[in-house]
């Protein structure tokens, strides 16, 4: 079946390093990826996404590039904010274009502080 | 574009009663609505999808029975937590797909509903 396994968290950072958290997934066929950020209280958002191969999604100075070779979408920021405090959620759409159920990664913590 | 709206945002019930949570796409049509349940630091867990017009399909350990799930129309879709006890708290969230761009396939989801049952 599919699954998307995550880094575990809490990461925590100091303002201005560099982020990695690193996602890999299992599926059949070419999934489509994602990434999704939920602030505290709040409902997930869409930060990224890549359809195929090689492809890189990036947002808000977030970057994530799909690596078929590895089954890899590790999402990077050069230089995080406390404001990129939340939780990042790696997931996998199995059918690009059909619609297919969402299989979500268990989330990473990230706590950027002063 | 693209947005999700829930309500209410935080309710606390009673064990016994039942609570009506409303998902609603704003600026789309939703030909299908998603439920996902997420407890403290977990992932999120599908509990059904529903399609405007027709009976949602509910994921395996899911009780139909106990959330029921309806989606009249292509803008609105309730999730009811029938006789709900104190195990039904959560955070339930729903998300939207539609016909908004070529990416049909993108899911939007809602702020999320903080169920509290004493």
């Amino acid at each position: 079946g599919n699954s998307v396994t995550q880094m575990e968290g809490p990461v925590t950072l100091s303002e201005e390093a560099f982020l990695t958290i690193n996602c890999t997934y299992t599926a059949t066929g070419y999934p489509s990826l994602f990434w999704y950020v939920q602030y505290p209280g709040e409902g997930l958002q869409l930060l990224l996404k890549a359809t195929k191969a090689d492809d890189k999604g990036s947002n808000k100075g977030f970057e994530a590039t799909y690596r078929k070779e590895t089954t890899s979408f590790h999402l990077e920021k050069g230089s995080v904010q406390v404001s990129d405090s939340a939780v990042y959620f790696c997931a996998l759409n199995p059918i690009t274009g059909g619609g297919n159920k969402l299989t979500f990664g268990t989330g990473t913590q990230l706590k950027v502080e002063l | 574009g693209a947005v999700v709206s829930q309500h209410p945002s935080r309710v606390i019930c009673k064990s016994g009663t039942s609570v009506k949570i409303e998902c609603r796409s704003l600026d789309f049509q939703a030909t299908t609505m998603f439920w996902y349940r997420q407890f403290p630091k977990k992932s999120l867990m599908l509990m059904a999808t529903s399609n405007e017009g027709s009976k949602a399909t509910y994921e395996q350990g899911v009780e139909k029975d106990k959330f029921l799930i309806n989606h009249a129309s292509l803008t609105l879709s309730t999730l009811t937590v029938t006789s709900a006890h104190p195990e039904d708290s959560s955070f339930y969230i729903c998300s939207a797909r539609g016909i908004i761009t070529q990416e049909t396939y993108e899911q939007y989801f809602g702020p999320g509903t903080r169920l509290t049952v004493t």
